[in-house]
């Protein structure tokens, strides 16, 4: 089956650095992406990669290995208003998105 | 403001009753969504429509339809809500020539009791 691990719930500091990590198992691959959702709202677009590597974007990195069926986003400079879950998910050979169940950030000042 | 609205945005149902969440878009984009999503599991996919005229089944689409007469408006029926469709609803959009980043609407809060 298909299946997007990510942790549940993190906790960090203001001003620090956090790291959300992602593991999937899909049928294909056709790119992942990052949302984010703050509590009552609709989640918003984060990031996309399609590649191995790096895609850089202001304070939030996210990283992808294909080989190894891995990313995470990393929120550097964290900012209180970054309290929010962030969805990963995979684009599937048929197109669709398999959505993880989100990480829960909690910002601590 | 461009993006997707949807209504309403909560509404408590008696069990057995009909219930229709509208879900109407002003990007243009071809493809259209309807998920919901419950505490504690990710967002599933309902049903679906790629372009106006089709629709397709998603993970849970059992208990719902959909229809897509045109490219703006993806409406999403109940035809016979139960206590366990209670959850928040989402309409979501995409254009499948560029990323695909789906543009979500702000969500349907829906109650069956």
């Amino acid at each position: 089956g298909q299946n997007i691990d990510q942790p549940t719930e993190m906790t960090a500091t203001e001003g620090a650095i956090v790291q959300i990590n992602c593991t999937y198992q899909t049928s294909g691959f056709n790119g992942l992406f990052w949302y984010q959702q703050h509590a009552g709202e609709a989640p918003t677009f984060l990031s996309y990669n399609v590649l191995d590597g790096l895609e850089e974007k202001g304070r939030f990195s996210s990283f992808l290995s294909r080989s190894k069926g891995y990313s995470y986003l990393l929120l550097k400079e964290l900012q209180m208003k970054d309290s929010a879950s962030y969805l990963c998910a995979v684009r599937d050979s048929n197109y669709q998105l398999i959505w993880g169940a989100g990480t829960k950030l909690i910002i601590k000042p | 403001i461009a993006g997707i609205t949807q209504a309403p945005t909560s509404q408590i149902l008696a069990a057995g009753r009909r219930m229709t969440l509208r879900c109407t878009q002003d990007m243009r984009h071809n493809a259209m969504y309807w998920y919901r999503q419950d505490l504690g599991l990710g967002l599933r996919l309902i049903h679906y429509s790629n372009t106006a005229g089709t629709t397709g089944k998603g993970e849970v689409p059992d208990g719902y339809s959909v229809s897509r007469a045109n490219t703006d408006d993806f409406p999403l029926t109940l035809a016979s809500a139960v206590p366990s469709q209670t959850s928040v609803y989402f309409c979501a959009s995409s254009d499948r020539g560029s990323t695909g980043e789906l543009f979500f609407g702000e969500g349907s809060r829906l109650t069956v009791l």
